[in-house]
């Protein structure tokens, strides 16, 4: 068990829906992460969040956007999503930012 | 560009044999080499590596840092239908707020 929950675990969207995904870490670090997995593709690294301060928004479309309330809580709130953004979305937290990360069990979407 | 190469890209091998994944890195400012496990969804945490040459090792796997050949491996002896899993290799870069990962490895144990 990881200490990194995430939910949903699957989610089925509309290209016009709202939806948000949720993150928690119960392992007192400082830094959290979002992560976008496509088939066959490394992962890629969406946003970083230092001490509640998004640090790194790595060239991410608007329609993702982060929030990050406390420590320990993350969100990304997903609105007119793109059938192309179907994947496995990541959350990660590490003590503090670049140093070892630990994963959550991730959110699978569809967006149809 | 930073980048993280890993291979190969797929392995199948039979239950009891020894693999060896590859990982080689580019990167600005290299301050960590990091090897997770994945089966079903959450990556795992298997090694962090930061000097060349100290072998890390945990039960039947183990793992060394060349930084000279700005390279890694992952060996796994006696291996077990438990292994299966894609192996990603990532690295840290000094100051910066990231991992770089590699595409990964899919290893497949067949009994």
């Amino acid at each position: 068990e990881t200490g990194v929950t995430q939910t949903p675990r699957h989610l089925v969207m509309g290209m016009t829906n709202k939806k948000s995904l949720k993150c928690e870490q119960h392992l007192g670090h400082n830094a959290m992460y979002w992560y976008k997995q496509s088939a066959k593709k490394p992962l890629e690294l969406m946003f970083v969040y230092n001490f509640k301060e998004q640090t790194e928004n790595n060239s991410v479309p608007s329609r993702f956007s982060p929030e990050c309330p406390n420590s320990s809580h993350l969100f990304l709130h997903l609105h007119t999503l793109q059938p192309e953004d179907s994947a496995l979305y990541l959350c990660a937290s590490s003590p503090l930012s670049g140093e070892t990360q630990y994963f959550g069990p991730g959110t699978r979407l569809l967006v149809l | 560009e930073d980048k993280v190469v890993q291979s190969p890209l797929s392995l199948v091998v039979h239950e009891g044999d020894t693999v060896t994944l590859n990982c080689s890195y580019e990167v600005t400012n290299f301050r960590s080499l990091l090897w997770y496990k994945q089966e079903k969804k959450a990556p795992t945490f298997l090694f962090m590596l930061t000097s060349s040459g100290i072998e890390k090792k945990s039960g039947r796997l183990s793992s060394i840092l060349d930084k000279k050949e700005l390279s890694s491996i992952l060996n796994i002896t006696a291996t077990q239908t438990g292994d299966s899993a894609i192996y990603l290799c990532a690295v840290g870069i000094m100051g910066a707020q990231k991992l770089v990962f590699g595409q990964g490895t899919r290893l497949t144990i067949n009994p």
